[in-house]
């Protein structure tokens, strides 16, 4: 069994369209997180939910939304998309356990997003 | 603001060589947890070992290891006997508490026969 899974794993779309990336983990994780992996392969932290709460919101264009049903879900919702929304996004999750190095990230496989 | 640098964009090492992959970091916390990950063609973040800063001891998975040197704030990874399967990006990462991770910009390793 997968234990992040996230859907699609390739997303080819227009300027201006309305996407959306799902993710669900089966681990019992608290918090779950979206990262975004540009062109040079760079990772950056973008949303952190734990419990279904907000608590990371890095400076990302309120164009990306991400909503949270229930704690094994973090969907990213993204509007209007841009060129420069084409990236790797990462989806993970963790069980937040205070001052434990238990607290692990383990990531999905990634969604590529390509805006044409 | 907490940094992490990794200076090799690129490393290279012949199978069954040891290689080592440089990361340092910039915080002013004491305690925080450092971490290595893998990531190969097929995109997937693969932990391959983490290491407490309150702990002095180096952690070691495997034929993986690391230096750890805290008042250096330097934590480099080292590859033994190295397998063409250890082909990949790998990524530094730092994280204090539950908070979130803080990468460098990737090793890419490349591994001959």
């Amino acid at each position: 069994d997968t234990a992040v899974s996230q859907t699609p794993k390739y997303l080819v779309t227009q300027m201006g369209n309305d996407k959306s990336i799902k993710c669900e983990q089966n681990l019992g994780h608290d918090t779950m997180y979206w990262y975004k992996q540009d062109s040079k392969k760079f990772l950056k932290i973008m949303f952190s939910y734990n419990n279904k709460e907000l608590i990371i919101n890095e400076t990302v264009p309120n164009r990306f939304s991400p909503k949270s049903p229930d704690k094994a879900h973090l969907n990213l919702h993204i509007n209007s998309l841009e060129l420069g929304d084409s990236a790797v996004y990462f989806c993970a999750s963790s069980q937040a356990m205070m001052g434990s190095s238990l607290n692990i990230q383990y990531f999905g496989a990634g969604t590529r997003l390509s805006v044409l | 603001a907490q940094t992490v640098t990794q200076s090799q964009p690129e490393m290279s090492v012949q199978e069954a060589e040891t290689v080592t992959l440089s990361c340092t970091y910039d915080t002013s916390e004491s305690d925080y947890y450092l971490f290595w990950y893998k990531q190969p063609p097929s995109r997937q973040m693969i932990l391959v070992i983490r290491q407490e800063a309150y702990k002095q001891q180096n952690a070691t998975e495997n034929r993986f290891s690391v230096n750890f040197q805290k008042a250096a704030k330097s934590f480099s990874l080292k590859i033994s006997d190295s397998q063409l399967g250890d082909a990949a990006m790998y990524f530094c990462a730092y994280r204090r508490d539950t908070d979130k991770l803080i990468f460098g910009t990737g090793t890419r390793l490349q591994v001959f026969p």
